[in-house]
This record gives structure tokens, sequence and C-alpha cells, in this order.
């Protein structure tokens, strides 16, 4: 069995802030670790995902993530957010890119002027 | 190339009414994945159809079914609609079971 806990429901920074929204997961076989981004009213886009190799993976606008094998974290991060990037954000688990994903609960990133 | 495309945008039903949603997978995949998104919450697994057979179900009544077809789009079907039932209706294609999973923009349904 897989679960994905996101630790924070909710994010508030400043434009040009650095955040950083934290994930947890619980897996008894390998994994491959994704986030998602949702903005209102749409599906899902994938921003990153971590298969093998380095564990500091870059995405898709200036996300980035470092898997953490020994604390079960991939937690992603920005140096630098812009009111474009407020929307909802999912971490997610998966024995394959393409097998049935397990998503956290979401985080609500919130980007204020 | 065409992206991962869902109808109806949004419908309305009624307790105890079935529902079909459609899904057309993107141009080259072979597999279609289905997500139930509740408000507030992240998407849960439905099932999942590879080269028209299920391959994978969630933890999901037998009232929630699918099909898919020959040119790999996908119906989610469900039956004796509840409350609970309303919620944001994802489709994801890709190729096989390694191939990255493209979204939808999804269906919202409501059931009163």
């Amino acid at each position: 069995a897989q679960s994905v806990t996101q630790l924070d429901s909710q994010v508030p920074v400043f434009e040009e802030a650095p955040v950083e929204l934290r994930c947890n997961y619980s897996s008894s076989v390998s994994v491959y670790l994704f986030w998602y981004v949702q903005y209102p009213n749409q599906g899902l886009q994938l921003l990153l995902k971590y298969l093998s190799g380095s564990t500091l993976v870059k995405g898709i606008n200036g996300f980035e993530a470092e898997f953490n094998k020994s604390q079960t974290s991939f937690h992603l991060r920005k140096p630098s957010v812009h009111i474009s990037d407020t929307a909802e954000y999912f971490c997610a688990v998966g024995e394959t890119s393409g097998s049935r994903l397990t998503f956290g609960e979401g985080t609500q990133l919130t980007v204020n002027p | 190339e065409t992206g991962v495309t869902q109808s109806p945008t949004h419908l309305i039903k009624t307790r105890g009414q079935q529902v079909t949603l459609r899904c057309s997978s993107q141009s080259g995949h072979n597999t279609v994945s289905w997500y139930q998104q509740a408000l507030g919450q992240g998407p849960q697994f439905i099932f999942q159809y590879y080269r028209e057979e299920e391959n994978g179900r969630g933890n999901f009544p037998p009232r929630f079914s699918g099909l898919q077809f020959p040119n790999y789009s996908s119906e989610l079907n469900v039956n004796a609609l509840e409350l609970d039932d309303s919620a944001l209706y994802l489709c994801a294609s890709s190729f096989g079971s390694l191939g990255e999973q493209y979204f939808g923009p999804g269906t919202r349904l409501t059931v009163t």
C-alpha cells in the first residue's frame, strides 16, 4: 500500500519570496514520485517527476524537488515565486509512470503581491 | 497533436440516475486511467484500461464501470448516483504502464 502526506494544506507567500511545499510518502515498494499543479477549473499538469538517478529534479516553471529516501520525502521548491504560481499542488506516487497514482490532499499555494 | 479531451464539461444529475462520462486519449496512447477528485481533496484512482481490458481498480463499488474502445477512447459509467458522487472526474492517458500520464480538463458532476 502507498500513501502520501502533504504537510501543509495552505501556503501563503509574497511575490518573489522562496517557497517549499512539503511531501512525505510511504510505500512497501520502490516508487516513482511526481508533483502536479492544478489551476482553477483545470486538469492536472505535470511539474516534475523522480524516476531514478540524481535526487535533485528540475521541472517546468522554475520548480525543483529533492528526493530523500531516508526521510521518505519529496519536497517541492522554487527560489522566487510569481503571482501566476498561485494554484493547487499535488504530490503523487506510483509504481511506474503510467500505473495508478496515489495523490496527497494537495497544498494551496497563494502568492500575494 | 491533440491532447486528452473529456465531455461533457459539466453536468447535473439527480440521485439514483445513471451517468456516462467520455474521454478521448492523446494520439498514440493506449491506456486510460480514471480518477475522482472530490472538492478540496486529491484525485483518487478509480480504474485503468489497457487495450480495452480493465487493468487495475481502486476502492470503488461496482456501480462504477468503464469501457475502452478500439480507438482507445474510454467511458466511465456510474449507476445509482449518490450525493457523494459529486466530484471532478479526471481521465489520463498514457502509452502503457511506463508512459507518462497526461490529464484531461475533467468533467464536473453535481448530484442533487
